[in-house]
């Protein structure tokens, strides 16, 4: 089955922007989709599909795909933004649609 | 506003079968699929399966053996079995809706749970 690379961590100062990436086969077929995680939190979904931020979700918060690289992209980091995220999608490989996760990328606002 | 709560046994015992419910308020379980992914302490998360409303399944290959979701939309809940657990099986279980759609090429878990914590042990 396919797998989706996450690097394990990034810090990124106050105010600034920060990318991060999520690399997969399934990435060229499906889009992914974006889940922040706060300690002792569930995961929840920031942003999804070709261009969809949840209801609720600040505009800071972004996404984007090229070839085999998803990304999501927070303008302007705030405090709030540190937490664990996630990336997603459907695994491409098979009729059966399976679903594989990235293992994650530790974001430290400075 | 739609929401999800897992509930079942905290503690299973090795070699039996953990079994969870997730009862869905706020709205109805038709039309959508529903799945359970879980999370074990201070690791990623791994997809476990999902359903449709209709009953139709699938599951992660590494898990399929010892998987079976099932639906009841009488109650508006769904619901894991897991057999045959082990140590390695202890982990937060998430219900989470499952946005899957093939023509917009998504597949996003939007609406999760709180999670329920259970610990394989005798």
């Amino acid at each position: 089955s396919s797998e989706l690379t996450q690097d394990p961590a990034v810090s990124v100062a106050l105010g600034q922007t920060v990318r991060i990436t999520c690399q997969g086969d399934s990435l060229r077929s499906y889009y992914a989709s974006w889940y922040q995680q706060k300690p002792g939190q569930a995961p929840l979904l920031v942003f999804y599909g070709e261009n969809n931020r949840p209801s609720g979700i600040p505009d800071r918060f972004s996404g984007s795909s090229s070839g085999n690289t998803a990304s999501l992209t927070i303008t302007g980091a705030q405090a709030e933004d540190e937490a664990e995220y996630y990336c997603n999608s459907r695994d491409s490989s098979g009729n059966h649609p399976h679903v594989v996760f990235g293992g994650g990328t530790k974001l430290t606002v400075l | 506003q739609v929401q999800l709560q897992e509930s079942g046994p905290g503690l299973v015992k090795p070699s039996e079968t953990l079994s969870l419910t997730c009862s869905v308020s706020g709205g109805s379980i038709s039309n959508y699929y529903w799945s359970w992914i879980r999370q074990p302490p201070g690791k990623g998360l791994e997809w476990i399966g999902y359903i449709y409303y209709s009953g139709t399944t699938n599951y992660n290959p590494s898990l399929k053996s010892r998987v079976t979701i099932s639906v009841d939309t009488s109650k508006n809940q769904f619901s894991l079995k897991l057999s045959s657990v082990t140590a390695a099986d202890t982990a937060i279980y998430y219900c989470a809706r499952f946005d899957y759609d093939e023509i917009r090429r998504v597949a996003a878990f939007d609406i999760w749970g709180q999670g329920t914590m259970v610990t394989v042990s005798s």
